[in-house]
């Protein structure tokens, strides 16, 4: 069975683009949830997805993160325009719906975003 | 503030002997708490979990002892091997939420 996959691996922007990270979860899981983790610190929730829907976005850091989930599959991640602050690495995780064992997230190997 | 601190940075153990990893965390309503192992470059990978309602857990090597009087919870690994050397993280989920809180992480040498 396939794991999360997130493209791409790595991304280097200069401030003020735009990027778009992609999210495979595995397939079947309901639940896919988005996370940062800066300089070397604590990694920190952005956002959760139920199917296609978003269960708790309280974690975005501002309105120029956006986040979508189409279909209920894959999903994106688009930071405009980008700052510097943005740079870390974005994970993505997923896992199955509550009837599973739902707090048991299994991550993806992360984007690195460098902001110049 | 942070709800969830692992205050070890760092930590060295010989291999074959016990390596113990702290967390304490804040939050009263924490219901499940994970360990997760993180190599470089990699994401991090789920070890072992504990619900709110034991106070241990075990897996193999892995066993995770909750005190929640203490809001403390921490990881044993015996005996530890060169493979265990990575980087853990403990998580906790608030209640009805699965969303997860991570701390800072602990990195773990286990020299051979």
């Amino acid at each position: 069975e396939a794991g999360v996959t997130q493209f791409p691996s790595h991304s280097v922007i200069e401030k003020g683009q735009t990027v778009t990270l992609r999210c495979d979860p595995i397939s079947g899981h309901d639940n896919l949830y988005w996370y940062r983790r800066v300089m070397g610190k604590e990694i920190k929730f952005l956002l959760h997805f139920v199917k296609e829907s978003k269960q708790d976005e309280s974690g975005m850091p501002n309105n120029r993160f956006l986040a979508e989930r189409t279909g209920g599959t894959y999903s994106t991640l688009k930071v405009q325009p980008a700052e510097l602050e943005d740079s870390g690495v974005y994970f993505c995780a997923s896992s199955q719906d509550w009837t599973g064992s739902s707090y048991e997230q299994y991550f993806g190997p992360g984007t690195r975003l460098t902001v110049t | 503030d942070q709800q969830v601190k692992q205050n070890s940075p760092s930590l060295s153990v010989q291999e074959g002997r016990i390596s113990i990893l702290n967390c304490d965390y804040t939050n009263s309503m924490f219901d499940y708490f994970l360990w997760y192992k993180k190599y470089p470059a990699e994401g991090p990978t789920f070890l072992i979990s504990i619900s709110s309602i034991k106070d241990k857990n075990e897996d193999g090597r892995f066993t995770v002892f909750l005190n929640k009087s203490a809001k403390h919870l921490s990881l044993h690994i015996v005996p530890s091997q060169p493979g265990d050397s990575a980087v853990y993280f403990c998580a906790a989920s608030p209640d009805s939420s699965y969303k997860l809180i991570f701390g800072s992480g602990t990195r773990l040498l286990v020299r051979p």
